[in-house]
């Protein structure tokens, strides 16, 4: 059970925006939004996460809504590179617990 | 640091033969992972392990067997293989820290069973 519900695709033009949606509505107090990204055949790689508060780094912002039933992802300039299967994973801070993957959302980005 | 290595990175086997697939991380990341990946699919957790000596079933643990006799190696075993086993397995590690972990994979072993 991954908790989370992610479209299955979008698409989006090479330098604009791209906002990836994730809808966490049972989520509990203390679990964590996690992004990750999977390029191609290659091992998935950490994005950003966030527990509350909206969050940015060097990859990308994430934008948790006020009562933390849903969450985006930003990639401000998408480019070619960014084209992958996105991951959003929920995940309680509780020894013993595993990260459960969904199926993702495959982001297309194109010239 | 080499990070989370896998190997092999290809491998066929036929139906019945068994195999260890070897991960290790020079990270010392207490939680180490194994997850199959199907063709199109996303990521299925097959077994974890929090520490050495203490290892858990995922999702899919049928088929499959693992030991955690030290913090850096997690090897996967594989019995008898079956053409259900053909997928892209993954190995990962994290540190327990307090919830903001994050996750490290290797580059994956393309199993084959024919």
């Amino acid at each position: 059970d991954a908790k989370t519900t992610q479209p299955t695709s979008m698409d989006c033009a090479e330098g604009r925006a791209a906002n990836l949606p994730c809808n966490h509505s049972t989520i509990s107090g203390n679990e964590y939004v996690y992004w990750y990204r999977q390029i191609h055949s290659q091992g998935p790689q950490y994005i950003i996460h966030g527990l509350k508060n909206n969050e940015t780094n060097e990859m990308a912002s994430l934008i948790i809504t006020e009562d933390r039933k849903s969450s985006t992802l930003i990639l401000p300039h998408a480019t070619l590179r960014d084209t992958a299967v996105y991951y959003c994973i929920v995940r309680p801070y509780q020894a013993g617990t595993a990260l459960i993957f969904g199926k993702g959302t495959t982001l297309s980005v194109s010239s | 640091n080499a990070g989370v290595t896998q190997t092999p990175k290809f491998r066929i086997l036929k139906i019945g033969q068994s195999m260890t697939l070897q991960c290790t991380q020079d990270m010392n990341h207490n939680y180490m992972y194994w997850y199959r990946q199907d063709p199109g699919m996303g990521l299925k957790l097959i077994y974890y392990s929090v520490g050495a000596g203490i290892t858990d079933k995922g999702e899919v643990p049928n088929g499959y067997n693992v030991s955690r006799s030290t913090t850096e190696d997690f090897p996967l075993r594989l019995e008898l293989a079956a053409p259900s086993q053909t997928s892209v397995y993954f190995c990962a590690s994290h540190k327990q820290t307090g919830g903001d972990e994050k996750l490290f994979f290797g580059s994956g072993t393309q199993l084959s069973v024919l």
